[in-house]
C-alpha cells in the first residue's frame, strides 16, 4: 500500500548545484501535482500534469522543470539551486481533477540549499 | 493575496471537548471546499471536503460547516482527542490546482 513516494527524504545542496526530486505513485491516478511548503506557509503550486506527456506550470513554476513519461512517476528537477528554493517539497496525485477530488500526497523531501 | 485563510495560527483544546477550526476565503468562484490533517514529517492526508452547494457534510466526529454569504468555512472536531494533534489545512477548488491556507496548529491536552 504504498501510495505516493518520494525520495530522497532529505538532501543539502549548495548554489548553483542541480537535482532531480522523484516523485512515484501506484494507484493508477492520472493527475499529479508538486507543491513547495515555505515555513509557516501552505501549500504552493509548482507544476502539475494531466497525463504522462502532458504538463503545465502552477503558481510558482521559476527554476524548476518536469518531465512525465509514464503514468506512475513525476521527477522534479532543479538546475541551478538558489536559496530561495530551500523549502520542503511535495508530490501529490489524484484520480481526476473533478472538483472536490482529493489529492493524496507523499511524505516530502525537504530540501535545503546552503 | 491570499485567496484562502486560515487567521489562527493555533488552537488549544481539552480532549473531549469541541475543536473548532475556521477558513475565510474571497474567491466566490471556488466550488469545493477540502480539509486536510498533517503529522510532523508526513504529508497532508484527506480529511472531510464539502460542495459549495451544501452548508453541512459530517463524516464521524468530523463535521465541516460552509456559509457561502459569508464566505467562510469551519472544520467541528466532536470529541477532540490528543490523536487529533496535527496541522490542519484548509484548500479551496479552483479549477486543477488547490489553494491552500496556511494551516492551523491543533493541540489536544488529556
Amino acid at each position: 500500500n504504498a501510495g505516493v513516494t518520494q525520495t530522497p527524504k532529505f538532501r543539502i545542496l549548495k548554489i548553483g548545484q542541480s537535482m532531480t526530486l522523484q516523485c512515484t505513485q501506484d494507484m493508477n491516478h492520472n493527475y499529479m501535482y508538486w507543491y513547495r511548503q515555505d515555513p509557516g506557509m501552505g501549500l504552493k503550486l509548482i507544476y502539475y500534469s494531466v497525463g504522462a506527456g502532458i504538463t503545465d506550470k502552477g503558481e510558482v513554476p521559476n527554476g524548476y522543470n518536469v518531465s512525465r513519461s509514464t503514468t506512475e512517476d513525476f521527477p522534479l528537477r532543479l538546475e541551478l539551486a538558489a536559496p530561495s528554493q530551500t523549502s520542503v517539497y511535495f508530490c501529490a496525485s489524484s484520480y481526476s481533477s473533478e472538483r472536490g477530488q482529493p489529492q493524496h500526497f507523499g511524505d516530502g523531501t525537504r530540501l535545503s540549499i546552503l | 493575496d491570499q485567496q484562502v485563510k486560515q487567521n489562527s495560527p493555533s488552537l488549544s483544546v481539552q480532549e473531549g471537548r469541541i475543536s473548532i477550526l475556521n477558513c475565510d476565503y474571497t474567491n466566490s468562484m471556488f466550488d469545493y471546499f477540502l480539509w486536510y490533517k498533517k503529522y510532523p514529517a508526513e504529508g497532508p492526508t484527506f480529511l472531510i471536503s464539502i460542495s459549495s452547494i451544501k452548508d453541512k457534510n459530517e463524516d464521524g466526529r468530523f463535521t465541516v460547516f460552509l456559509n457561502k454569504s459569508a464566505k467562510h468555512l469551519s472544520l467541528h472536531i466532536v470529541p477532540s482527542q490528543p490523536g487529533d494533534s496535527a496541522v490542519y489545512f484548509c484548500a479551496a477548488s479552483g479549477g486543477t490546482a488547490l489553494i491552500f491556507g496556511k494551516g492551523t496548529t491543533l493541540s489536544v491536552s488529556s
